[in-house]
């Protein structure tokens, strides 16, 4: 069993659409989670950071962490074709401090 | 703009070659990491080091080595390439300091080994 375990999808979704991506885990230490966005032949790039539990809002993206569930969320409201990308979750916390663990990834299109 | 550059987008090697991945970043960062990504598999940590002359293994470092002999360059190397080793390898360095969980990356070499 993954210590990350995300939806791959890929998830297809019109413009406009609220999008949904999760990721579930197992270690209890992990305090620290992230999102990041990975564009077609570039780099991921860091896009949400949170620390512990609660929500955090950018812009048009809500990053929701609830640590008894084990369960995080990154939500895209009014998503737009230039939001095609995949997405990643990652986490790290306890002794692994600065080691990141990340989820298998999500490809997300948003098609006009 | 901060930046990691990794040397090469594509790179096609023969079995058994020897094959350096080079990487080099302008943040001053203390912390860099080499990454392999494959499909289904996500991004899983080769190798890490915290400072000049560190390593510590990853995940998954067997058939890999590292270098870091000056701080701002971190370098993977293939002993014996072999076919399961094709992939996508990322770099990414970050602080140390209360944001050390932020990655910075590189776009990526893809790596094939014929």
């Amino acid at each position: 069993q993954k210590e990350v375990e995300q939806d791959p999808g890929p998830l297809s979704v019109p413009e406009g659409a609220i999008v949904s991506l999760n990721c579930t885990y197992s270690n209890s230490a992990f305090q620290y989670f992230m999102w990041y966005r990975q564009y077609s032949r570039k780099g991921p790039e860091l896009l949400m950071y949170t620390y512990s539990s609660g929500n955090k809002e950018d812009g048009r993206f809500t990053a929701q962490v609830d640590k008894s569930s084990k369960y995080i969320s990154l939500f895209i409201r009014d998503s737009q074709p230039s939001d095609s990308a995949t997405y990643l979750c990652a986490m790290t916390g306890g002794t692994s401090y600065g080691k990141l663990t990340f989820g298998q990834g999500t490809i997300l299109t948003v098609h006009p | 703009d901060v930046k990691v550059t990794q040397s090469s987008r594509y790179l096609v090697k023969r079995t058994g070659e020897k094959v350096f991945l080079e990487c080099v970043q302008d943040m001053d960062h203390e912390n860099m990491f080499w990454y392999r990504q494959d499909p289904g598999l996500g991004l899983r940590l080769i190798y890490f080091s915290y400072d000049v002359k560190m390593k510590e293994k990853g995940d998954i470092p067997e058939g890999y080595s590292v270098s870091r002999e000056k701080k701002e360059r971190f370098s993977l190397i293939l002993e014996s390439a072999s076919t399961n080793q094709t992939s996508m390898y990322l770099c990414a360095s970050s602080r140390v300091d209360a944001t050390n969980e932020k990655l910075f990356f590189g776009s990526g070499t893809q790596l094939s080994v014929l």
